[in-house]
């Protein structure tokens, strides 16, 4: 298995385009999320999935689409990007919502200038 | 929704026990206990999660008093590799959006 995969790496965007971050999991887990990390910060909780065709949001989610039309792709859109959203983003997969035990990808670093 | 204290920073020598507490003084009734590493550059690893009492697996254990306020995350003879970043989570065991990650504590090994 390749766990939880996110693409791309790396990305700059100028403020006010818009771009997705793709994040895949071959696990079969029902449960998704994404956070954005801050230098020399925790982890927020942007929006989160608890199965095919669900989604709610978490803790930072202004700014930020996402949808879930399979149980293995969540993608995050960046609506209009803004220097606030540079960050590293991760996204993460469990088996159910009811355990905690994440599987986080290697992250997205982007970079709005 | 339940906020942990963790130190900011912490330093140990390899083969030593290191323990890193975290408090959570309002943490609820179906709140569980997650602790989480993380190295440079990369996601965050389940490390260990408990309700009470004491929990261990290949990596560590976790100590939680019967007031549940605090937790201990004990990593028994640490080695270079343990050099990391530990988070501890309070999060409601059925409600995905009341996760929260601390600023963590950052542990760093001496040889």
């Amino acid at each position: 298995n390749a766990g939880v995969t996110q693409t791309p790496k790396f990305q700059v965007l100028k403020t006010g385009q818009s771009m997705t971050l793709q994040c895949a999991q071959d696990m079969n887990h029902e449960y998704m999320s994404w956070y954005r990390q801050d230098p020399g910060m925790g982890l927020r909780l942007i929006h989160y999935s608890v199965g095919a065709g669900i989604t709610d949001q978490g803790e930072v989610p202004n700014g930020y689409n996402v949808s879930r039309s399979t149980t293995e792709d969540f993608p995050l859109r960046l609506l209009s990007a803004a220097p606030s959203q540079t960050s590293v983003y991760f996204c993460a997969s469990s088996p159910r919502q009811g355990t905690y035990e994440q599987y986080f990808g290697p992250g997205t670093r982007l970079t709005v200038t | 929704l339940a906020k942990t204290t963790q130190p900011i920073s912490m330093d140990s020598y390899e083969g030593q026990e290191v323990n890193i507490t975290c408090s959570h003084n309002n943490i609820a009734t179906n709140d569980y206990i997650t602790w989480y590493q993380q190295f440079p550059s990369q996601g965050p690893r389940f490390i260990i999660q408990g309700y009470k009492t004491k929990v261990t697996n290949e990596v560590a254990s976790l100590f939680i008093p019967a007031d549940r306020k605090s937790s201990t995350l004990s990593l028994p003879r640490v080695s270079l590799s343990d050099t990391a970043v530990y988070y501890c989570l309070v999060a409601v065991y059925s409600s995905a959006s009341k996760i929260i990650f601390g600023s963590g504590t950052r542990l760093s090994i001496r040889p």
